[in-house]
């Protein structure tokens, strides 16, 4: 099986901009979560998306937003980029929401 | 509101040592606790899972990790210690309170010297 892609793998963006990265699971699981990682804030939790559905959310500001589609892939959006927003950001998905989740190698993206 | 602490941010081992990497979870409901490692510029990889049953858990890698439940601790062994262990160790603990969480601890980078 396929394990969980992301993509871009990098991204420049200048403040102001907005941003859309993308994550597929892997075939079958119905849970992705997204991840925020940063040097001084470390693995900060962004939100959880099952069937389609926001079931959980981190304490970010509204300009960071999610959905996913009815094949489980999930974007998450971005709008009017801060430098402080340069971070690693990583997917993971789960067969089931309690399950074990798979990560995957992250999307680099730096706010210049 | 459940929390992750990693004692040492930092920790130097030698090759062939014992690996020792202490996490403490809180948590108001009882948690799935982990411990993923993450290579250079790539994502994370699971070392092994505690949900519930058996408290002593065997990992990939030869790692394994112990819950203790009176100690809130979910602490990460390995007997010997290999150049290629070196990474960044994270404990991470997952609750389900109406929606699923999971919580990092800051992690632990494990230097290994020859």
């Amino acid at each position: 099986k396929a394990g969980v892609t992301q993509t871009p793998r990098y991204l420049i963006k200048t403040r102001g901009q907005q941003v859309t990265l993308s994550c597929s699971p892997i075939s079958g699981h119905r849970s992705v979560s997204w991840y925020q990682q940063t040097p001084g804030q470390g693995l900060q939790f962004l939100f959880e998306y099952f069937s389609e559905t926001q079931r959980n959310k981190g304490n970010f500001p509204g300009r960071f937003s999610g959905r996913q589609f009815s094949n489980s892939r999930s974007e998450m959006n971005v709008s009017t980029l801060e430098l402080g927003d340069s971070a690693l950001y990583l997917c993971a998905s789960s067969l089931d929401r309690s399950d074990t989740q798979y990560f995957g190698p992250g999307t680099r993206l730096t706010v210049l | 509101a459940q929390s992750v602490t990693q004692l040492g941010s930092h920790v130097s081992v030698s090759e062939g040592a014992l690996v020792l990497l202490r996490c403490n979870y809180s948590s108001s409901v009882p948690p799935y606790l982990f411990w993923y490692v993450q290579y250079p510029n790539q994502g994370l990889q699971l070392l092994l899972k505690y949900t519930t049953g058996a408290t002593l858990v065997k990992g990939i890698n030869g790692f394994e990790a112990e819950f203790k439940k009176s100690e809130t601790s979910f602490h990460l062994t390995k007997p010997s210690a290999h150049m290629s262990d070196a990474a960044e160790y994270f404990c991470a603990v997952s609750v389900e309170t109406g929606g699923f969480k999971t919580i990092f601890g800051a992690g632990t980078r494990l230097f290994v010297k020859a």
